[in-house]
């Protein structure tokens, strides 16, 4: 069974910090893996996407990178603001074509002071 | 473009009632999905519809129905609430392709006392 897992659960920066998030996953057998954003009472927003056979993707001072083997993804926010606060998911993607589910993490909760 | 719209935000039910959760996404995406996010649990994934005209239970199914009434239509049942169903419930959609990202709509917070 596919578990995924964030380290740390929170994670409390002074503005200006790079910082990363971590995302561990059991099976490596995945075909993408998504990170999202959450701000308090809404609904996801997708950040970036990893494909399988992709080793990492930048948008902006967001950075993700996939190593399928070792069952990891981090996910490096460059020079952090306050704005950045919200909760970091992420979710791996598997399963055949009719079946295919994703799994997230519990997330890691961000806060960047000025 | 208004992405995946879910109503309603809030909803309040007494134990034994019941309601339907309304999701639409005007996106043409293929499939879409229910979740419910609980503290410490993340999302748990409820049913999913891979296409118009089929659904499949996910992990935590007990206590629900679908029906994917058209493409962009994806609604949640509860027969019966019960407080365990107390709960944040978020609407999915992607196109069919393993490489499309997820988009969700801001959710739905049912409380069942």
């Amino acid at each position: 069974k596919q578990e995924v897992t964030q380290i740390p659960a929170a994670l409390s920066v002074p503005e200006g910090e790079n910082l990363v998030l971590n995302c561990s996953f059991t099976d490596s057998a995945i075909y993408n893996l998504q990170w999202f954003r959450q701000d308090p009472g809404k609904g996801l927003t997708s950040l970036l996407l990893i494909q399988s056979s992709q080793r990492e993707q930048t948008s902006g001072r967001l950075n993700a990178s996939l190593d399928k083997s070792s069952g990891r993804s981090t996910l490096y926010i460059a020079a952090s603001q306050p704005g950045d606060s919200a909760t970091y998911l992420c979710a791996v993607r598997r399963g055949s074509y009719n079946t295919d589910k994703l799994i997230f993490g519990t997330g890691t909760r961000l806060q960047v002071f000025p | 473009n208004a992405g995946v719209t879910q109503t309603p935000k809030f909803q309040v039910l007494k134990t034994g009632q019941s309601m339907t959760l309304q999701c639409a996404q005007d996106m043409n995406h293929n499939s879409m999905y229910w979740y419910r996010q609980d503290p410490g649990m993340g999302l748990r994934l409820i049913y999913y519809s891979a296409s118009e005209g089929t659904t499949d239970k996910g992990e935590v199914p007990n206590g629900y129905n679908v029906s994917r009434l058209n493409k962009r239509e994806f609604s949640l049942r509860l027969e019966s609430a019960a407080p365990s169903q107390t709960s944040v419930y978020f609407c999915a959609s992607t196109m069919r392709s393993f490489n499309s990202p997820l988009h969700f709509g801001n959710g739905t917070r049912l409380t069942v006392t």
